[in-house]
């Protein structure tokens, strides 16, 4: 079975440049939850979708970061312009249930210069 | 709010050697606990789960119990290999999502 997929696996940009993050859920998933990783602050939860909808964007840092999901099999997280301290690992994970595990992708590195 | 505790890292062991990694965690509720390990350049793999109170949940020779009087979820191994180097990573459920302890960095030497 093919798991969370995300695209890029990494990507160095210049700051003020748009960056966009692709994820393909797990089929049948109605969940879908994008998070950041820094060491200073762990794992945070940015937003997450129901069957494509977004349902809580609370901890999305600022504007510059907008998701959309215009499908079940599909999903963008974008920042722009991007700053240096949006460098981290990006992941997405999707559960069928929002009770149940999350099944993470292996991320994407970003690196704003 | 609910929030997640572990011990800080890294955990250094010999090959062969037990492993604890303490977690514990405040909640309202009856959240399920979970284990996650993420590998270098990896995202995160469910480890191990337990939905309640005195639930065991095991796998590859891991075993953490869901300890409600405790408010705990240590992790355990009886004796490590290499290839358990990883970061571990405590979760409680939290509507909708995870919440996620700070991670505790395993190094296994041989």
């Amino acid at each position: 079975d093919a798991g969370v997929i995300q695209s890029p696996r990494h990507e160095v940009t210049e700051m003020g440049q748009e960056v966009t993050l692709r994820c393909k859920p797990i089929s049948g998933h109605d969940y879908l939850f994008w998070y950041r990783q820094t060491m200073m602050r762990g794992l945070e939860l940015l937003i997450y979708f129901n069957n494509n909808v977004p349902i809580d964007d609370s901890g999305m840092p600022e504007d510059r970061f907008s998701a959309k999901m215009p499908n079940a099999s599909f999903s963008t997280l974008k920042i722009q312009p991007s700053e240096p301290r949006d460098s981290a690992v990006y992941f997405c994970a999707s559960s069928w249930e929002g009770t149940q595990p999350q099944h993470f992708g292996d991320g994407t590195r970003l690196s704003i210069l | 709010g609910n929030s997640v505790t572990q011990m800080e890292g890294p955990v250094t062991l010999s090959e062969e050697a037990f492993l604890t990694i303490n977690c514990t965690y405040t909640a309202t509720g009856y959240p399920s606990l979970f284990w996650y390990v993420q590998y270098p350049g990896e995202g995160l793999q469910l480890l191990l789960k337990a939905t309640k109170a005195d639930d065991k949940g095991s796998n590859k020779g891991f075993e953490a119990t869901y300890r409600k009087e405790t408010t705990s979820f240590h992790l355990e191994k009886g004796s490590v290999q290499v290839s358990d180097s990883a970061v571990y990573f405590c979760a409680l459920s939290h509507w909708p999502g995870l919440i996620f302890g700070t991670g505790t960095r395993l190094q296994v030497f041989p």
